[in-house]
C-alpha cells in the first residue's frame, strides 16, 4: 500500500497568494482527516470527512481556509489568501471504517508564506 | 470535549536505558488511545494502541499501560535505541467523534 500520499511536499508563496494542497487517502479509507502543526499549537485538527461528506469543520481558523472532497480517492485544502501566520505543516490523514480511529498520516506539505 | 495532557515535554535518556511517557485525559467515556511518533520531516506514525477494555499491551520492546480509574495511560520503552529518538504523541477521542485530540508531544533523545 503507498498510504497517504501528499502533495506538493513544500510550498513556498507570497502573502496573498492561494494555496491548494492534495491528499490521496489510503484506498479503502472512508475519513480523510485535515491537521495543522506549528510549534506553538501543537497538531490542530482543522477539519474531516466521512464518506466524502464534512463532519466537523470547526478547527478551520477562518474563512480563507476551504477544504474539499469531490470523491474517495482526492481531497484539497485552499488558502485563499494566504497569510504569513498560515505558515505550518499540514498533515493528512485517514481511517478505515471498521477502525475508525485508527489514523495514519500522509508525509506532510510545508507551506511558507513570505 | 476532551483535554489531553502529555509529560514530560523533553525527555534524554542513555541507550539501553527505558523511557516512560505519560498523558492523562478527561472523557471518562473515551475507549481507545493511540501513541505515535514523529521523526524529523515526516508525519506521525501509529506505533501502537490500547482500547479500554485491557490493561496493557506489549509489542516487543513498547508497552502500553491503561488506568481509566485514573484516567491516565503511558508508553514504555525498554532498551532504548539511538533509532528512538522522535517525537511522542499520545492522543484520545472525542466522545461519539471520528475526533482525536493530541497530546503536546514528547520529545525522545536517546543518547549513545
Amino acid at each position: 500500500d503507498a498510504g497517504v500520499i501528499q502533495s506538493p511536499r513544500h510550498e513556498v508563496t507570497e502573502m496573498g497568494q492561494e494555496v491548494t494542497l492534495r491528499c490521496k487517502p489510503i484506498s479503502g479509507h472512508n475519513s480523510l482527516f485535515w491537521y495543522r502543526q506549528t510549534m506553538m499549537r501543537g497538531l490542530e485538527l482543522l477539519i474531516y470527512f466521512n464518506n466524502n461528506v464534512p463532519i466537523d469543520d470547526s478547527g478551520m481558523p477562518e474563512d480563507r481556509f476551504s477544504a474539499k472532497m469531490p470523491n474517495a480517492s482526492f481531497s484539497t485544502l485552499k488558502i485563499q489568501p494566504s497569510e504569513p501566520r498560515d505558515s505550518a505543516v499540514y498533515f493528512c490523514a485517514s481511517s478505515p471504517a471498521d477502525r475508525g480511529y485508527e489514523q495514519y498520516f500522509g508525509p506532510g506539505t510545508r507551506l511558507t508564506v513570505t | 470535549g476532551e483535554n489531553v495532557e502529555q509529560h514530560p515535554s523533553t525527555l534524554s535518556v542513555q541507550e539501553g536505558d527505558s523511557a516512560v511517557i505519560k498523558c492523562t485525559y478527561s472523557d471518562s467515556a473515551s475507549n481507545y488511545f493511540p501513541w505515535y511518533k514523529q521523526e524529523l520531516g515526516k508525519g506521525p506514525q501509529l506505533i501502537i494502541d490500547i482500547r479500554s477494555n485491557v490493561g496493557e499491551k506489549k509489542d516487543q520492546r513498547i508497552a502500553v499501560t491503561l488506568n481509566k480509574t485514573a484516567k491516565h495511560f503511558s508508553l514504555h520503552i525498554t532498551e532504548t535505541q539511538p533509532e528512538d529518538s522522535a517525537v511522542y504523541f499520545c492522543a484520545a477521542p472525542t466522545s461519539n467523534t471520528g475526533k482525536l485530540i493530541f497530546g503536546q508531544g514528547t520529545t525522545l533523545q536517546v543518547k549513545p
